[in-house]
């Protein structure tokens, strides 16, 4: 079973910090991808990667940057936390790109920015 | 891109079938249709998707319809544990080749004892 982990399950930060988030897949997909869900308005993508250093935007990057310095892993930066980037932070994966493909989430990471 | 339509919510019997509707009208010839379920604070889970003909694996059933404009997610002996949110997705085109997942509200299944 391919198996997507988050480092953490609830996370609490102050406005202004700087925050990580960190994804680790164990099925050697190539694509990657970090989406928020809030109440209202389903599951929104942010980045996405299909390679190692390689990165795209989604539909909503503002405030936020990735990294992808390994195939297995996907980070999820907020450079400077905002109280609005307060949500349920859900990674995936999948091994192929185009149609037919199936992704595979992590169990999600919920963000509380006081 | 192809959108799709589902009930907000629905209520099933434990042990009976669940059987959750999608309309995606303006599916083209090449969209997959795909179905996931979110349990309450865990991330979506894979269940199933199809093409034309009608699926089955261990977890439901997806009947298609003809003409590809809607379709049933069946869930043949519903339990406690399938409570959760349904989403039905079709595949946005993209020229670039990367098929993002867009997913919208679903259906809220509470399966009742």
């Amino acid at each position: 079973d391919v198996k997507v982990t988050q480092s953490s399950r609830y996370l609490v930060k102050r406005t202004g910090e700087k925050v990580f988030l960190e994804c680790v897949q164990d099925m050697d997909h190539e694509n990657m991808f970090w989406y928020r869900q809030d109440p209202g308005l389903g599951l929104r993508l942010i980045y996405f990667s299909y390679d190692v250093k390689m990165k795209e935007k989604g539909d909503i990057p503002e405030g936020y940057s990735v990294s992808r310095e390994k195939k297995e892993r996907f980070s999820l930066i907020l450079e400077s936390a905002s109280t609005n980037q307060t949500s349920m932070y859900l990674c995936a994966s999948s091994l192929l790109i185009g149609r037919g493909e199936t992704q595979y989430f992590g169990p999600g990471t919920r963000l509380l920015v006081l | 891109d192809a959108k799709t339509t589902q009930p907000t919510s629905m209520d099933c019997a434990e042990g009976r079938a669940a059987n959750l509707p999608c309309n995606h009208s303006t599916i083209s010839g090449n969209e997959y249709v795909y179905w996931y379920r979110q349990i309450h604070s865990q991330g979506p889970q894979y269940i199933i998707h199809g093409l034309k003909n009608n699926e089955t694996n261990e977890m439901a059933s997806l009947i298609i319809t003809e003409d590809r404009k809607s379709s049933t997610l069946i869930l043949p002996h519903a339990t406690l544990r399938d409570t959760a949110v349904y989403y039905c997705i079709v595949k946005d085109d993209d020229a670039g080749g990367y098929q993002k997942v867009t997913f919208g509200t679903g259906t809220k299944l509470q399966v009742i004892p």
